[in-house]
């Protein structure tokens, strides 16, 4: 079974901050792991993705995350906050090797940018 | 970019009725994912098709079902509902040709019972 877990249910910044949204995962294999933004009465949007590779990925709207596999974490992070960045966030896993596997979410996290 | 088209976006229905929602995938993705996201909720995998076959199966109420026509695109028939359903339906698509692609995410359906 996969598992994700957000320890955090709103992280609160203010506009120019770093910030950094938490994310630890557990997969049976190894992990595909994602990272999404919901803006209100929307869908989800992909911001980035880790395969392979390097562990710190790069994304969408200057976010980027680091994979730390002795951790088991996929921390969102972005250097400089903006108050649109105000949004729900969700971290997802998928097992790399099972083609079928289905994305697993985390039960997000609300970020709270203030001006 | 085309991106994952579902409708109708809003849906109300009473108690017992039946809904259909719809969604049509990316151009090229051969892979359909069903979540329902209640109030407050992370979303919860209903069901998945694959090349029109039912891939995996997760939360979905044997009130629902699925499939996934020879167009891709796919239908979630859902019968008797109860207030309980409320929630945002959302369908995503992937290519599973490549193992590592993201899952892309349509608007969703929001289905209010009443």
């Amino acid at each position: 079974a996969q598992s994700v877990a957000q320890p955090e249910d709103q992280v609160n910044v203010a506009e120019g901050n770093p910030l950094t949204v938490k994310c630890t995962y557990s997969v049976s294999g190894n992990p595909y792991l994602f990272w999404y933004v919901q803006y209100p009465n929307r869908g989800l949007q992909f911001l980035l993705k880790y395969i392979t590779g390097d562990n710190l990925v790069k994304g969408s709207y200057g976010f980027e995350a680091e994979f730390n596999k002795s951790q088991t974490s996929f921390h969102l992070k972005k250097p400089s906050a903006l108050v649109s960045d105000s949004a729900l966030y969700f971290c997802a896993v998928r097992d790399a090797f099972s083609g079928y596997s289905t994305l697993t979410f985390g039960k997000g996290t609300m970020l709270l940018v203030s001006p | 970019a085309a991106g994952v088209i579902q409708s109708p976006r809003h849906l109300i229905k009473e108690k017992r009725e039946t809904a259909t929602l719809k969604c049509y995938p990316i151009p090229r993705h051969d892979t359909v994912y069903w979540y329902q996201q209640g109030p407050g909720q992370d979303p919860q995998f209903l069901i998945s098709f694959y090349e029109k076959m039912q891939s995996d199966k997760g939360s979905i109420p044997d009130r629902f079902s699925a499939q996934q026509f020879s167009d891709y695109h796919s239908e979630l028939n859902m019968s008797s509902l109860e207030l309980g359903d409320s929630a945002l339906y959302f369908c995503a698509s992937r290519f599973k040709g490549g193992l590592n692609t993201e899952a892309f995410f349509g608007q969703g359906t929001r289905l209010t019972v009443v």
